[in-house]
């Protein structure tokens, strides 16, 4: 049972180029998250999904673009990367909503140069 | 606005010793506040969850306590070891909301020998 896992680990960009972070998960959650952690900021959502085919946006969706097609997984697309979304990207899920713990990925280092 | 305030900022104690990390929060209507703790480069690790009805949730040598009152939450350390070493987070959920979770940016805790 790996939990949540999220490919690449680390990744460099030139603006303007575009990238697609994969987050996976094995424990048949319908929810699923992605957040951004910039130094001295508290983690801010940007985009959610709540099952298969579902996405919605978040705090701060604007750049950004995901996909569900899969229960498992959820993609987190750039099209257009900028200097403003070098960043830590962390994929959650959780099994439902209300009380239900929400487990984190390892993260994805993103630097756009 | 909604707002989680955590206190302090960092903190250096010695192994052994006890501490008490600190979150208030503006955040209403509330429904649940939760207790994370993060190791450096990895992400959020879930320690307690409280609802509004609990004043007290022990995970180990971990205790959180709430006022709901006063919109006070704590997280209290005992007999520290180095692994507690880690950035703690404070985040509260909104209530009637699947996905607005407002998190603070943490207190980072560092237990030296």
């Amino acid at each position: 049972n790996a939990g949540v896992t999220q490919t690449p680990k680390f990744r460099v960009l030139k603006t303007g180029q575009s990238m697609t972070l994969l987050c996976a998960q094995d424990m048949n959650h319908e929810y699923m998250y992605w957040y951004r952690q910039d130094p001295g900021m508290g983690l801010r959502l940007i985009h959610y999904s709540v099952g298969e085919g579902t996405t919605a946006k978040g705090e701060v969706p604007d750049g950004y673009n995901v996909s569900r097609l899969k229960k498992q997984n959820f993609l987190l697309g750039l099209e257009s990367a900028a200097p403003s979304q070098t960043s830590v990207y962390f994929c959650a899920s959780r099994r439902t909503a209300g009380q239900e713990t929400q487990y984190f990925g390892p993260g994805t280092r993103l630097l756009v140069l | 606005k909604n707002q989680v305030e955590q206190s302090p900022q960092s903190l250096i104690i010695l192994e052994g010793k006890n501490c008490t990390l600190q979150c208030n929060y503006t955040v209403s209507p509330f429904s649940n506040l939760r207790w994370y703790k993060q190791d450096t480069g990895r992400g959020p690790v879930s320690l307690t969850i409280m609802t509004f009805s609990e004043n007290t949730k022990s995970n180990g040598r971990y205790t959180a306590t709430l006022d709901a009152d006063t919109k006070q939450s704590s997280l209290h350390i005992t007999a520290s070891q180095l692994s507690d070493s880690a950035s703690y987070i404070c985040v509260v959920t909104l209530g009637g909301s699947n996905y607005k979770l407002t998190f603070g940016k943490g207190t980072l805790l560092t237990v030296n020998p």
